[in-house]
Parts: C-alpha cells; structure tokens; sequence
C-alpha cells in the first residue's frame, strides 16, 4: 500500500527563519511527487510536481527537491503570508487513474 | 481561465438522509476526481471520472457514488448518510496525468 508521510505536524518559525519540511514515501511505480498548500477553509493550491530523483523546482521562497525516498520543501526567509498547512501526494504509475495519496500535512506558522 | 467551482459550499443534514454535490471542472480539463477530507487529515480519494466513466475508486462503499457530464461537470452522491460522512468534499479536475486543480470544497456536516 502506497504511504506519504509527513514531518513535522506543525511547525512555528520566525520571520526570515530558514526552516524545511520532509515528505517521506513508500510506493511501487511513482509517477510524480506533488506538493499543495492549503488554507483554512480552502481547497489545495498546487505549487510543484516533481518526477525523478534529483529534480529542483522553485516559486518564490519555495524550492522542492526528491530523492527516491523523500521530498523537501525548503522554505527560505518566510513571511506570516507563508503560513498554511503543507501537504505532500504522490501519484503512481500502476493502473489508468491518476489519483493522489495524501500525507496528513505540516502546519506551518511564520511569526512577525 | 475559469478555476474549478464547488457548490453548495456549507451544507448540514441528518443522518440517513442523502446529499448531492456539484462541481464544474477547469476549462479545458477533461478528468474530475472527488477527494474526502476529515478535520487534520490529508484528502481522500474516493473515485474519478474521466469521459462519463469511472475510471478508479478508493476504499468507499457503494453508497458513495457519482456522475461525471459531457461538459465534465460532475456530481457525488451520498445515501444513507453517516455522521461519519462529515467532512470537507474537494472536486479536483485536471487534464489527463497532470497536477490536480482543487475546488475549495463543500462543508458536509451530518447530525
């Protein structure tokens, strides 16, 4: 059975603190490794994919990088706006639907 | 480009009752997928859709069930509900393998 999980479950910084998340995955076949924010009360916003071990993609304060066991979300220098719930899914190959697997998710608060 | 839209956005029933939730996809996107999501949780998937057929369903029962129109609007249909069944519905659309574009989702409480 495919599993995401992720660490930590919340998570409070500082303005301009450095910080990462990890999603760690178990899956046979993966097809992508994809990461949303949410607000409350709001459906996910995609942020990034990422394919293959190695791969790096960036928006603003945000870098992704995967590994073939995990993923990271580096967020640099966050501002309060940053805060919201962060959540990893992966997507496998196996089958003809897309569908995501979720990880619970990291609560990310950015203090001023 | 019109985003993916979810209605009602609130909606409170008792248990037994059935509900239907609507959901008009992306422009352009021709997969829509329904996911649950409890309070604290990541979403779950529950089934999608792709040209008026289900093509993949997660551990739901049968009483969770769907439709998906040639427009690729879709509906979810829930009978016999279960206060268990309280939690955010998210409609997702995309085209084909890509990334998943949400709705903000229907609040279901059951009493």
């Amino acid at each position: 059975e495919d599993q995401v999980t992720q660490s930590p479950e919340a998570l409070r910084l500082q303005e301009g603190e450095s910080s990462s998340l990890n999603c760690s995955y178990t899956v046979s076949g993966l097809r992508g490794l994809f990461w949303y924010r949410q607000d409350p009360g709001k459906g996910p916003e995609f942020l990034f994919t990422l394919y293959s071990a190695g791969e790096e993609k960036e928006k603003e304060r945000l870098k992704a990088t995967l590994t073939k066991k995990e993923s990271f979300l580096h967020i640099t220098a966050p501002k309060p706006e940053d805060s919201a719930t962060y959540l990893c899914a992966v997507q496998v190959s196996r089958g003809s639907n897309y569908k995501l697997t979720f990880g619970k998710g990291t609560l990310l608060t950015v203090n001023p | 480009e019109t985003g993916v839209t979810q209605s009602p956005t609130h909606l409170i029933k008792t248990r037994g009752q059935q509900v239907t939730l609507r959901c008009s996809s992306q422009s352009g996107h021709n997969t829509v997928s329904w996911y649950q999501q409890a309070l604290g949780q990541g979403p779950q998937f529950i089934f999608q859709y792709y040209r008026e057929e289900e093509n993949g369903r997660g551990n739901f029962p049968p009483r969770f069930s769907g439709l998906q129109f040639p427009n690729y609007s879709s509906e979810l249909n829930v009978n016999a509900l279960e206060l268990d069944d309280s939690a955010l519905y998210l409609c997702a659309s995309s085209l084909g393998p890509g990334p998943l574009h949400f709705g903000n989702g229907t609040r279901l409480t059951v009493t």
